[in-house]
């Protein structure tokens, strides 16, 4: 069974830094591209990053370039997301998703989300 | 960037019958277009992908069509349980965005 279970979400001071991590397990996490797809509060869902199944390739929406950084352990089977500068747009619940298949396809799996907020 | 508009915003059916979302596309994404179902306090949950494929597990009722700009899901014999949000998403256009539509949220009578 596919699972994927975020962490590290929390309350933030405008202009700090978190780091997000979705442990995956049950299926070959090497294989697999993976997002970050986030949905403030209240809102529709907003795309935020992508990894290549090999860490090679990262591709980020405008809102959060130079600010978050993507990144995977395929050895600890974790997908990572370092957000710096946060600010107060951030704010939202953060799932980690698994595509079907290469960078170019959809999220066939997704995890339960981590809450994060952003405010002083 | 390719905008993609659902619609309606709200959509209200009995039970037993059928119900059409539309999504439409600013530009071409071929038939790189996903739905996704979202119930209050839960992960979204891909229904179709490739515009008319479904997703493992999901019930033959729910169908999806159309290619280029214009798209929409059909669920036929609507249950209570089929009470969410609906979202498209296109995945043509990246890496530069996977433009998610901004939701048809379904209410069942």
């Amino acid at each position: 069974e596919v699972q994927l279970l975020e962490s590290g979400g929390g309350l933030i001071q405008p202009g700090g830094s978190l780091r997000l991590s979705c442990a995956a397990s049950g299926f070959a996490f090497s294989t697999y591209a993976m997002s970050w797809v986030r949905q403030a509060p209240g809102k529709g869902l907003e795309w935020v990053s992508v990894i290549s199944n090999n860490g090679g390739s990262t591709y980020y929406t405008g809102s959060v370039k130079g600010r978050f950084t993507i990144s995977r352990d395929n050895s600890k089977n974790t997908l990572y997301l370092q957000m710096n500068s946060l600010r107060a747009e951030d704010t939202a619940v953060y799932y980690c998703a698994k595509h079907l298949g290469a960078v170019a396809a959809p999220g066939d799996y997704w995890g339960q989300g981590t809450l994060v907020t952003v405010s002083s | 960037e390719i905008v993609m508009t659902q619609s309606p915003a709200t959509l209200s059916v009995s039970p037993g019958e059928r119900a059409t979302l539309s999504c439409r596309a600013s530009q071409s994404v071929s038939s790189n277009l996903a739905w996704y179902q979202q119930k209050p306090g839960q992960a979204p949950r891909l229904l179709i992908y490739a515009a008319s494929t479904r997703a493992t597990g999901i019930p033959a009722r729910f169908s999806g069509s159309g290619s280029g700009t214009e798209f929409s899901l059909t669920i036929s014999s609507l249950q209570s349980e089929d009470s969410a949000i609906y979202y498209c998403q296109q995945y043509n256009n990246w890496p530069s965005m996977y433009t998610f539509g901004q939701g048809t949220k379904l209410e069942i009578k």
